[in-house]
């Protein structure tokens, strides 16, 4: 079976502080690893997505993540957080399963 | 547009009256499935849908039904609500399940409906 664990589940940062949210993922084949945003009140967000290739994704909104496979993780980065990041982030695993599972979310919050 | 469009966006509802949320897209997706989201426990999948007349159960099935009559829609029914299922509900859906090397295309996500079981 797939899990995922996200392990910061409230972040606070002042503007232009550099982020990383943890996320690792447990499943021993090859996996596609997601993360999504949702901003207040809204739905979720495609940030960025690795199914294969360079381990280092690019996303929207300067957002990038590492695939580090001998540490099962995909921690997402940006170097310079904004006061509209403010939104819950979700990481999500699909391994062998046809179901996703996703992580229970980190809420950051970006004061001006 | 290609969107996921879930209705209501509210219901305030009570205890053992029938409803069904609504939820249709508009992009040939095959993959469709239902999340309930509570405050610290994430995304819960409660069905998902791998094709016309193709429905399982996620992890948080019990309480509700589906039906995928057809392509684009796939209602979630909840034949006697209860307040625990008091939640924000999201439909998503992908292109498919199994695409090229079993890929899963990135979900897209309906703007989620707010429901209270009174």
């Amino acid at each position: 079976a797939q899990s995922v664990s996200q392990h910061n589940h409230h972040v606070i940062l002042s503007e232009a502080a550099s982020l990383e949210l943890g996320c690792n993922y447990s499943y021993g084949g090859t996996v596609n690893l997601f993360w999504y945003v949702q901003y207040p009140g809204q739905h979720l967000q495609l940030l960025l997505k690795y199914f294969s290739g360079d381990p280092l994704v690019k996303g929207i909104k300067g957002f990038e993540a590492e695939f580090v496979k001998s540490k099962f993780s995909f921690n997402l980065r940006k170097p310079s957080v904004q006061w509209s990041d403010t939104a819950e982030y979700f990481c999500a695993v699909k391994g062998g399963s046809y179901i996703p599972t996703f992580g229970r979310g980190t809420s950051l919050i970006v004061h001006p | 547009e290609a969107q996921v469009t879930q209705n209501p966006r509210y219901l305030i509802t009570v205890t053992g009256k029938k409803l069904t949320v609504t939820c249709s897209q508009n992009m040939n997706h095959e993959y469709m499935s239902w999340y309930r989201q509570d405050p610290g426990l994430g995304l819960r999948q409660i069905y998902y849908s791998m094709n016309v007349e193709v429905t399982d159960k996620g992890d948080v099935p019990e309480g509700y039904k589906v039906s995928r009559k057809e392509k684009r829609n796939f209602p979630l029914i909840l034949e006697s609500p209860s307040p625990n299922q008091t939640s924000l509900y999201f439909c998503a859906s992908s292109l498919g399940a199994l695409g090229r090397r079993g890929r899963l295309d990135g979900y897209t996500f309906g703007s989620g409906t707010r429901l209270t079981v009174v």
